[in-house]
């Protein structure tokens, strides 16, 4: 049950676009289309972002979209706004009835 | 509004015990599968353990194998994990979340915090 590897950090200006990583293996992301990407803002729960890949839960923004290629899945923010900084985590089905998680990516809006 | 209010976080020495209770409302509680998922200070989110809508498929990660057991009440609208044999490692925030293992965790509670420690 090995996390998957997003980069610790990312960052970009106000209106540009960012993608955030997150790596894994063929017994995961690269397994199955069910990797999930969630946002966190400091003291604050989880709120699911993308799932299944691409899906985008009603309510989230269409400037958040989601992709996979191989063993490595992406969130790329489009237009970025300051209420975007927060830390992002991916997950994945992992077979045999786990999650995984990734480390997590602190976006940060310069 | 849908909501999940977890509760019975505190603090506990090492070997001891906890139980820790989530309250579902604003939906159909037994229509979803349920999952603890945690967060150990300044770390980044750990799942732990899911329950079916039924309680017919349990599943848990294997830090907490043997340790921890997870069940809900559908007529109380209640998830519960019970956690025996605490180790400071588990020290964390745990959070209730709905959702199938497969898809995401699409509510999430607040979370209570759970101090191992002598």
């Amino acid at each position: 049950q090995s996390a998957l590897t997003q980069p610790p950090s990312a960052s970009g200006s106000p209106g540009q676009s960012v993608t955030i990583s997150c790596t894994g293996t063929s017994s995961d992301v690269g397994g199955y289309n069910y990797v999930s990407w969630y946002q966190q803002h400091p003291g604050k729960a989880p709120k699911l972002m993308i799932y299944e890949v691409s899906m985008r839960p009603s309510g989230v923004p269409d400037r958040f979209s989601g992709s996979k290629s191989g063993k490595t899945a992406s969130l790329t923010v489009s237009g970025l706004q300051a209420e975007d900084e927060a830390d992002y985590y991916c997950s994945s089905y992992a077979g045999s009835n786990i999650v995984v998680f990734g480390g997590g990516t602190k976006l940060t809006v310069l | 509004e849908v909501q999940l209010v977890e509760s019975g976080g505190g603090l506990v020495k090492p070997g001891g015990s906890l139980r820790l209770s989530c309250a579902a409302s604003g939906f159909t509680f037994s229509s979803h599968s349920m999952n603890w998922v945690r967060q150990a200070p300044g770390k980044g989110l750990e799942w732990v353990s899911s329950i079916t809508r039924s309680s017919s498929y349990i599943y848990y990660a294997d830090s907490v194998k043997g340790r921890f057991s997870i069940s809900r009440d559908n007529a109380k609208n209640s998830l519960y994990l019970q956690m025996n044999s605490l180790r400071a490692e588990d020290t964390a925030v745990y959070y209730c979340a709905r959702g199938a293992l497969r898809g995401g965790m699409d509510v999430w509670g607040q979370g209570t915090t759970v101090t191992v420690s002598s």
